[in-house]
């Protein structure tokens, strides 16, 4: 157990639709990090947050925006959806000072039809 | 341009004996290495890391092994059990990219009872 939950599990949206996750984490972890993970594929760096800045971003259009919160909480934004960002989208927290072990979240699983 | 490579799509074991799955990197900037251990349709598991300072770190039935002058590192499980199927992801992170993991395309581990 983690500790860091997402929601929702699953989500089917339509090309061109907006799209939100969300992702909780536990006290203390003040970095987050959201990833993609194609099938067959190892998950890939969308951008990194610590304390409600961005301090981190991969290699993916602004199209995919994200926010945290200070209770721990953060979004992935998505918009103008195309059909190849489906895929499951796992978040990962990291505690202070133990930056470089990221505990991932059970991801979400978007289908963009 | 894959800065990390597992080039095992899959390995298959017996019970009991000892499974070796193998990474490879090509930024020298890495300086922690971690693995994963995932399910389907769960996020990834945190199972073991090491620092680019340290050669090997055992815990438990897994142990990383780390060779810098090859860019190579790998996990041994001794032994392996029927629960260790799944697939194994190996990844590096720089602090200089504040700790963003770069994943291999991961290696499937099948343990036969």
């Amino acid at each position: 157990e983690t500790g860091v939950t997402q929601s929702p599990t699953h989500l089917i949206k339509t090309r061109g639709q907006q799209v939100t996750l969300r992702c909780s984490s536990q006290s203390g972890h003040n970095t987050v990090s959201w990833y993609q993970q194609a099938l067959g594929q190892g998950p890939q760096f969308i951008f990194q947050y610590y304390r409600e800045e961005e301090n981190g971003r991969g290699n993916f259009p602004p199209r995919f925006s994200g926010l945290q919160f200070p209770n721990y909480s953060s979004e992935l934004n998505v918009n103008a959806l195309e059909l190849n960002d489906s895929a499951l989208y796992l978040c990962a927290s990291s505690l202070d000072g133990r930056v470089y072990e990221q505990y991932f979240g059970p991801g979400t699983r978007l289908t963009v039809t | 341009d894959q800065q990390v490579k597992q080039n095992s799509p899959s390995l298959s074991v017996q019970e009991g004996r000892i499974s070796i799955l193998n990474c490879d990197y090509t930024n020298s900037m890495f300086d922690y290495f971690l693995w994963y251990k995932k399910y389907p349709a769960e996020g990834p598991t945190f199972l073991i890391s090491i620092s680019s300072i340290k050669d090997k770190n055992e815990d438990g039935r897994f142990t990383v092994f780390l060779n810098k002058s090859a860019k190579h590192l790998s996990l041994h499980i001794v032994p392996s059990q029927p629960g260790d199927s799944a697939v194994y992801f190996c990844a590096a992170s720089a602090i200089s990219s504040n700790y963003k993991l770069t994943f291999g395309k991961g290696t499937l581990l099948t343990v036969n009872p």
